[in-house]
């Protein structure tokens, strides 16, 4: 089945600085890959995706890159903010009728103010 | 993210014994799932459901059971809890048309 590895586990910067987490896959049929972010004690809630027919994505502060030859992918966030605290999750999905996500095991990100 | 909610939202038991989860989502999606999150461990799936009476096994299925009589609940028994079943429980619904997948707000379960 799928695996995702997700780097780094912990992540601390300072305010105002960029702050990158990367995955890796292992199913090339995988076509979809969201990210979550998790605040202490509440439910993941998707913040951005990418499908497998485009390089980039962005919305504001955040963006997502796809390399599918190397079957990695990126979360940036820039200009750091407090409350971009919280736990990352990457995930992919390849469909194949049953849906299902298969996700990293979190990158924890600190913002120092 | 209001339509679909978990319950209860805590629980403390103790070994050996029954437990319910129960998931309630308001969208009629078809695809539902289960998930446990521990810490090191992400988020990893325990069952999901296509539709109504249709189930299968994730990837950690082993001490829990669950149903779908309706599309709208789908829930997760652990029928004779063990220690190592304490951990935060996500219920989560799939929007096909958007391609997203929602979570409930999560149940915490501890087993003594």
């Amino acid at each position: 089945g799928e695996n995702v590895e997700q780097h780094p586990s912990t992540l601390s910067v300072q305010e105002g600085d960029s702050a990158v987490i990367k995955c890796t896959y292992s199913d090339s049929a995988s076509n979809y890959f969201p990210w979550y972010k998790q605040e202490l004690g509440k439910r993941p809630q998707l913040i951005i995706d990418i499908r497998s027919n485009v390089g980039e994505k962005k919305d504001q502060r955040i963006a997502v890159t796809l390399n599918k030859t190397a079957k990695h992918f990126s979360l940036h966030i820039t200009e750091t903010q407090p409350e971009d605290s919280a736990v990352y999750f990457c995930a992919s999905f390849s469909g194949a009728g049953s849906y299902q996500l298969t996700f990293g095991k979190g990158t924890k990100l600190s913002v120092i103010p | 993210d209001a339509g679909i909610t978990q319950s209860p939202r805590y629980k403390i038991t103790e070994t050996g014994r029954q437990v319910t989860l129960m998931c309630h989502q308001t969208w009629s999606h078809s695809y539902m799932f289960w998930y446990r999150q521990d810490l090191g461990h992400g988020l990893r799936l325990i069952y999901y459901s296509a539709a109504a009476d249709i189930t299968d096994k994730g990837e950690v299925p082993d001490g829990y059971v669950v149903s779908r009589s309706k599309t709208e609940n789908f829930p997760l028994t652990l029928e004779s809890a063990t220690r190592s079943q304490t951990s935060v429980y996500f219920c989560a619904s799939y929007e096909l048309a958007k391609n997203i997948q929602y979570f409930g707000a999560g149940t915490r379960l501890s087993v003594l």
